[in-house]
């Protein structure tokens, strides 16, 4: 059972387009919220992150939006450029939980054309 | 730091051979994750470690799969005998939590560059 469900699968924008892409989830508990971001032949590395207690985080041209009340968040890249193609990944952690890990979601496969 | 070190890089192997892949997780880190990455299924956790010690296998897809975690800075995932849907990118990854004055520090997972496997 997908714990975080992401969509859509694949995205393509024009340079300096907004690129959206959006998260659900069902855990209550869960209550650490972060994007990762994956180059071709790299690994998927943190790039923007949010806790429940705020509503968007703001880190350059990246933004988190989270609504509690809907269990969805999601993640705006605003001007995007070419080199933000790259795949990205929502997850969702129970800071609370002994387990320690972490529930990611299928992947957005994100072009940006110049 | 060197971040967390994989190798092989890339392997392709023969159906039938085992395969051994190794992950050097950060120094000072107490988990330690194992992901299979595909294109049909995505980003899928096989197994992870906490202080040395398997917490949850259930990803591991059948007992052709073997994971061993013998000391902090040191773990392999074999796959013995190998068969080409197996082949994927293979990640390892870890992150530090224990003894953080706030939990928020140790949430992020740091990945290595992965294991491209090709079985064919």
């Amino acid at each position: 059972q997908q714990q975080v469900k992401q969509s859509p699968q694949s995205l393509i924008v024009q340079k300096g387009g907004i690129s959206i892409i959006n998260c659900a989830y069902e855990n209550t508990a869960f209550d650490y919220f972060p994007w990762y971001q994956q180059f071709p032949g790299k690994g998927p590395a943190l790039l923007i992150a949010i806790r429940p207690d705020v509503s968007e985080k703001k880190e350059g041209r990246f933004t988190i939006s989270f609504n509690k009340s809907a269990k969805q968040f999601s993640l705006h890249i605003m001007d995007s450029q070419p080199g933000d193609s790259a795949t990205y990944f929502c997850a969702a952690l129970d800071r609370g939980s002994t387990l320690g890990r972490l529930y990611f979601g299928r992947g957005t496969q994100l072009t940006v054309w110049p | 730091d060197a971040g967390v070190i994989q190798s092989p890089r890339h392997e392709v192997t023969e159906m039938g051979q085992e395969v051994t892949l190794r992950c050097k997780p950060i120094s000072g880190h107490d988990y330690l994750f194992w992901y299979r990455q595909t294109m049909m299924r995505g980003l899928e956790l096989l197994i992870y470690f906490n202080n040395n010690v398997p917490i949850d296998d259930s990803g591991m897809p059948e007992d052709r799969f073997s994971a061993k975690m013998p000391n902090a800075s040191f773990s392999t995932l074999k796959i013995q005998p190998s068969e080409p849907r197996d082949s994927a990118v293979y990640f390892c990854a870890s992150r530090y939590e224990a003894g953080q004055p706030t939990r928020s520090s140790g949430n992020t997972i740091y990945f290595g560059e992965g294991s491209w496997l090709t079985v064919v």
